[in-house]
């Protein structure tokens, strides 16, 4: 079974600062997906970047990119230019092609004034 | 309107009452699942349907049975509530035609207090 493993549970940045979220994943398949998901306080899951394995370029998103490295089953998450209103859990999640979402334990970050 | 609408929002209910989670989508997917969110632990399957005919269980079943009453609905029922299913509860829909590239759309989610 696939598994997703984030290894920080808790992280703070200062606000304007760059911080990285960490990511690794577990799985035998070559094509597949890797998410990055913010949760504010609201409690909505938000769609923040993906990646489709097969690609090479990391993803990004204005503020938000990636770094994943294949070989090592890695996909990091980077925030630029950090917002108070980055305050959020963040969940790293996984999915083979056409199947379901594996997600990881999820990282609280706080973004500190 | 949100995409995926979750009732309720809030529910606190007694150990040993039977309980429904609702979830309708606007979406036109054929593909909802509901998972359970707990510290630590992230989100977890409980149960998943591909179409209105087909029902799956996810890694984490055990006390919970679904409905699938039309392809827009989808309800959680937790037939003898226990406390250790308190959680907050989200249900969520993907585009099969996309393979799954677009990630789900999600509901707000429900919390379930159990007493």
């Amino acid at each position: 079974a696939q598994t997703v493993t984030q290894s920080q549970p808790e992280m703070s940045v200062q606000e304007a600062e760059t911080v990285t979220l960490s990511c690794t994943y577990d799985t035998s398949e070559n094509n597949y997906y890797l998410f990055w998901y913010k949760q504010p306080p609201s409690r909505q899951m938000i769609l923040v970047i993906r990646q489709e394995a097969y690609k090479q370029q990391n993803a990004t998103e204005n503020r938000f990119s990636v770094n994943f490295q294949k070989a090592a089953k890695s996909f990091s998450l980077k925030i630029s230019d950090s917002q108070l209103g980055d305050t959020a859990m963040y969940f790293c999640a996984f999915m083979e092609y056409g199947n379901k979402l594996v997600f990881g334990a999820g990282t609280i970050l706080r973004v500190k004034s | 309107d949100a995409d995926v609408t979750q009732t309720p929002r809030n529910r606190i209910t007694k150990t040993g009452k039977r309980i429904m989670l609702e979830c309708s989508q606007t979406k036109g997917h054929d593909r909802m699942y509901w998972y359970r969110q707990d510290p630590g632990l992230g989100l977890r399957l409980i149960y998943y349907s591909f179409d209105v005919k087909d029902i799956n269980k996810g890694e984490i079943s055990d006390g919970y049975s679904v409905s699938r009453q039309a392809q827009a609905k989808f309800s959680l029922s937790l037939e003898s509530a226990i406390p250790n299913q308190t959680a907050l509860y989200f249900c969520a829909t993907s585009d099969p035609r996309t393979g799954g590239m677009l990630g789900y759309t999600f509901g707000s989610g429900t919390r379930l207090t159990v007493v």
